[in-house]
């Protein structure tokens, strides 16, 4: 399976400042995917991301608040803008290689907004 | 409405005991169903993926079950370790979209 580093592993942010959160693969992978994951609860897609054309965002979330970029098979990042403390939670990239496998995932960016 | 209710919402258990979670779902039509294991601060790791034709699917010491028919899949952990306290999500792809829905997650500790 690919191995995605992700970085950072946690920050504290700021109200009102912006943090890109960045994902590398080890290997080319078509489809990557931005999750959110809200203390004490399961993983919200926010966005999948597709190399050569605009991420197709999930309902809720807008491309003003998370942009995304996606400039070759092997690296994505995800900016979380404008940040409120509403915005602490954990940010996970993720891809999916082969069916068989399911989702690789990164090892997720804690997020404390102040 | 595509749904996965994972039971018990939290479990704890004694070193060596053996649990079983559990995980509904009423996604349709179903592709697969993954069950993930996601440590404190980590991301989720794939344990075992099932399609439609498969009930039982073992990975060492975790042996999910599925039951297409009820909508419904298992993970048994069998003799338990303190390593084993972690998270545990079920993922569900299908529906008319083919996306994924993910359960809220059964979370498990192992006390010595």
């Amino acid at each position: 399976s690919a191995v995605i580093s992700q970085k950072p592993s946690r920050d504290i942010c700021q109200r009102g400042t912006s943090l890109t959160i960045q994902c590398q693969v080890d290997s080319q992978v078509t489809m990557m995917f931005w999750y959110r994951q809200q203390p004490g609860q399961s993983l919200t897609l926010i966005a999948t991301a597709n190399q050569g054309s605009e991420a197709t965002y999930e309902s809720g979330f807008v491309i003003d608040k998370f942009p995304i970029s996606r400039p070759n098979l092997t690296f994505s990042t995800l900016t979380v803008s404008n940040m409120s403390p509403e915005d602490s939670s954990i940010y996970l990239c993720s891809v999916i290689q082969d069916s068989s496998y399911g989702y690789t995932f990164g090892s997720g960016t804690r997020l404390t907004v102040v | 409405k595509n749904q996965v209710e994972q039971s018990p919402q939290s479990l704890i258990i004694l070193e060596g005991k053996n649990c079983t979670l559990q995980c509904n779902y009423t996604v349709s039509p179903f592709s697969n169903l993954r069950w993930y294991k996601q440590d404190t601060g980590r991301g989720p790791v794939s344990l075992t993926i099932m399609t439609f034709s498969e009930n039982t699917k073992s990975n060492g010491r975790y042996t999910a079950t599925l039951d297409a028919d009820t909508k419904q899949s298992s993970l048994h952990i069998t003799a338990s370790q303190l390593s084993d306290s972690a998270s545990y999500i079920c993922v569900v792809s299908g529906g008319n979209a083919g996306k994924s829905t993910f359960g809220d997650g059964t979370t498990l500790t192992v006390k010595p």
